[in-house]
């Protein structure tokens, strides 16, 4: 089993679309989560972090789920800047070393 | 926010010879810098961990022979790619963080080609 598992891609939908992004992982002492932004051929960027009480950036929303060790990402009104794909990111506790899920390419068409 | 810079942001080199890359955080120390490889349509594969004043650990499947770590300093961790072939073609990067748990800053990759 992978240690950060996402939803496979590409989800493609229109301009003003809600979308949702899943995530799990496997080690449950994790603890510190984050959603990165990739775009084609550039170095991920941190789109936001994720706390336990979930949190809100514009029409970005993340939630954690520690009991299930499950992260979303909601993207409302989606606009085609927001094609991309996107990671799931958990912080290793015992080596701080950052793990990545293989990602989820999302595509927003006119 | 933090900035970790990478260079060179893309190198072509003949098969056989070395490459380096420098990775540095320019406004914060980094005891711990991270290197990175990421092939086509592929996730980021954690290549080595870099610490400053010891040597790097490097993820099973890893040649630390031919993927040479050196952080000399708290702001600056170099991978060099060591008799590099064909396969070596990638795109490599670097991140560095503020704290143990806290969220990287990348580099903005090198794209190495060998021919």
């Amino acid at each position: 089993r992978k240690e950060v598992e996402q939803d496979p891609g590409p989800f493609n939908v229109p301009e003003g679309a809600t979308v949702a992004f899943n995530c799990t992982y496997s080690n449950s002492a994790s603890q510190s989560f984050f959603w990165y932004r990739q775009d084609c051929r550039k170095e991920p960027k941190l789109l936001m972090s994720v706390y336990s009480s979930g949190n809100e950036d514009g029409r970005f929303t993340a939630q954690l789920n520690r009991a299930s060790q499950y992260i979303s990402l909601l993207i409302r009104d989606s606009k085609l800047s927001d094609s991309a794909t996107y990671l799931c990111v958990v912080n290793d506790q015992s080596s701080y070393k950052l793990i990545f899920g293989s990602g989820t390419r999302l595509l927003v068409r006119p | 926010g933090a900035v970790v810079s990478q260079h060179p942001s893309w190198v072509i080199c003949k098969s056989g010879t070395s490459v380096k890359i420098e990775c540095r955080s320019l406004d914060f120390q980094a005891t711990t810098m991270f290197w990175y490889r990421q092939f086509p349509k592929q996730s980021l594969m954690l290549m080595a961990t870099s610490n400053e004043g010891s040597k790097a650990t490097y993820e099973q499947g890893v040649e630390k022979d031919k993927f040479l770590i050196n952080h000399a300093s708290l702001t600056l961790s170099t991978l060099t790619v060591t008799s590099a072939h064909p396969e070596d073609s990638s795109f490599y990067i670097c991140s560095a963080s503020r704290g143990e748990l806290a969220e990287a800053f990348f580099g903005q990759g090198t794209r190495l080609t060998v021919v």
